[in-house]
């Protein structure tokens, strides 16, 4: 079945500074999301992205969808970005399947 | 707020029960996901429903099942109930069958 990663697995930053996550998969995908799990579960949605790029204030995402993977930035973090972010792929008869997550703290 | 809604939030029950968790989508949504999240699995996508009728299955179990109703709110029933199935349950919503999902708050099942 398909596969995908996501690096680094944690990431540890000052507040101020700027922070890439990558998402890696195996083969064609239907569409890309990510998500940004917060410190109290809630799962929000960030970039619904399956080629191109876009931006979303300091937050912006790029997916290439030829080369199978897909980039997060992160600009100016502030301790709110601290949290899980997540990838997830839709592919096939429609399966999704989400990347065990990249795990970001942001210190004040 | 995303404009998904769960019920219950919590939810702590013994083995061999059963229970139901409920799921009302974004107004206007007609597609319902479920997912389960636990430490060790990660979050796994278990069933798609749209516009009334199931779409996609993923990793969801025999004893687990699932249906959307005409007014498109969602019900998960979970059967025979083992220490395993202890996780976060989650819905998700959206427009169209693959567009972007919200999810809702979820419900954490706790078997005794």
């Amino acid at each position: 079945g398909i596969q995908v990663e996501q690096s680094p697995p944690d990431l540890i930053l000052q507040e101020g500074a700027n922070s890439t996550l990558r998402c890696n998969f195996s083969d064609s995908v239907n569409n890309l999301q990510w998500f940004h799990q917060n410190p109290w579960g809630q799962l929000i949605n960030l970039f619904y992205i399956p080629s191109g790029t876009k931006q979303n204030g300091r937050l912006s995402a790029t997916t290439v969808a030829t080369e199978r993977y897909s980039l997060l930035y992160i600009s100016s973090s502030q301790t709110t970005d601290s949290g899980v972010y997540f990838c997830a792929v839709c592919f096939g008869d429609d399966k999704i399947i989400f990347g065990k997550g990249t795990r970001l703290h942001i210190l004040p | 707020d995303s404009g998904v809604t769960q019920t219950p939030k919590h939810l702590i029950t013994a083995t061999g029960q059963r229970v139901t968790l409920r799921c009302s989508p974004r107004s206007g949504d007609l597609s319902v996901y479920w997912y389960q999240q636990s430490l060790d699995q990660g979050l796994q996508f278990l069933i798609q429903y749209y516009n009334g009728e199931e779409r996609a299955k993923g990793n969801i179990l025999e004893r687990f099942s699932a249906q959307q109703f005409p007014d498109l709110h969602s019900e998960l029933n979970l059967s025979s109930l083992e220490l395993g199935d202890s996780a976060l349950y989650f819905c998700a919503s959206s427009v169209e069958p693959t567009g972007p999902q919200y999810f809702g708050p979820g419900t954490r099942l706790t078997v005794l």
